[in-house]
């Protein structure tokens, strides 16, 4: 059973331009996290979806982050006009059941995406 | 206020010595749930425990052992003999009743020396 994937594993952008992650969850999962961390520092939550739906996105930058989980096909982290900021390790991390099992729920992270901008 | 902290920000052992990580919590949640992620130099999040709010009973694996005690909010990690292997960033976080989102400390860097 593969893990979960992210890619690229690496990303390098120009101010201004576009980034987009990919998290493709375990099989099975239907639940997608977003963390961000920054430079010797530990993991920040951003966003909690379900298929199509954002659940908790109380952790996003409320400008130029997005992030969806379609149906079908991997969750996508977008920002837009990225800045030198935002230079950090983007990880995804996937649940079987989310909220609803108390008692055998975990996360599994990916391995990360690592975003410079320049 | 920070929900888990992790004084120790880096620690250096020499091989074989035991190391005691620290973590303290703080929630208002009656159920939560305690974690400890392992994170090498080359970048990953490697699993280690979790640990429910209602199951106080301290676990061994290996050379690894966890403590985890409510009356003071901690849940402290040890590794006894460590290995250079054993050289990495451990984060302790926190989930709450929801079990949504982790709360993660800042980590503490491990460096097992020769």
């Amino acid at each position: 059973n593969a893990g979960v994937m992210q890619n690229p594993r690496h990303l390098v952008r120009r101010r201004g331009q576009e980034a987009r992650l990919r998290c493709s969850p375990m099989k099975g999962h239907s639940h997608v996290y977003w963390y961000r961390q920054l430079p010797e520092e530990g993991l920040k939550f951003m966003v909690y979806l379900q298929k199509e739906n954002i659940i908790d996105e109380s952790g996003m930058p409320k400008e130029r982050f997005s992030a969806e989980f379609p149906k079908e096909g991997p969750s996508i982290l977008r920002i837009q006009q990225v800045v030198r900021g935002d230079s950090a390790a983007y990880f995804c991390a996937s649940s079987p059941l989310g909220a609803k099992d108390l008692f055998t729920d975990t996360q599994y992270f990916g391995p990360g995406t690592r975003l410079t901008v320049l | 206020a920070q929900k888990v902290t992790q004084a120790q920000t880096e620690i250096s052992v020499v091989e074989k010595e035991d190391v005691t990580l620290d973590c303290v919590y703080e929630t208002r949640d009656t159920t939560y749930y305690l974690f400890w992620y392992k994170q090498p130099p080359s970048g990953e999040l490697v699993f280690l425990i979790r640990r429910n709010s209602f199951d106080e009973q301290n676990e061994i694996s290996g050379r690894y052992s966890w403590n985890f005690q409510k009356s003071t909010s901690s849940f402290n990690f040890t590794i006894t003999a460590s290995q250079v292997v054993d050289s990495a960033v451990y984060f302790c976080a926190l989930s709450e009743g929801g079990f949504n989102k982790f709360y993660f400390g800042s980590g503490t860097k491990l460096n097992v020396k020769p």
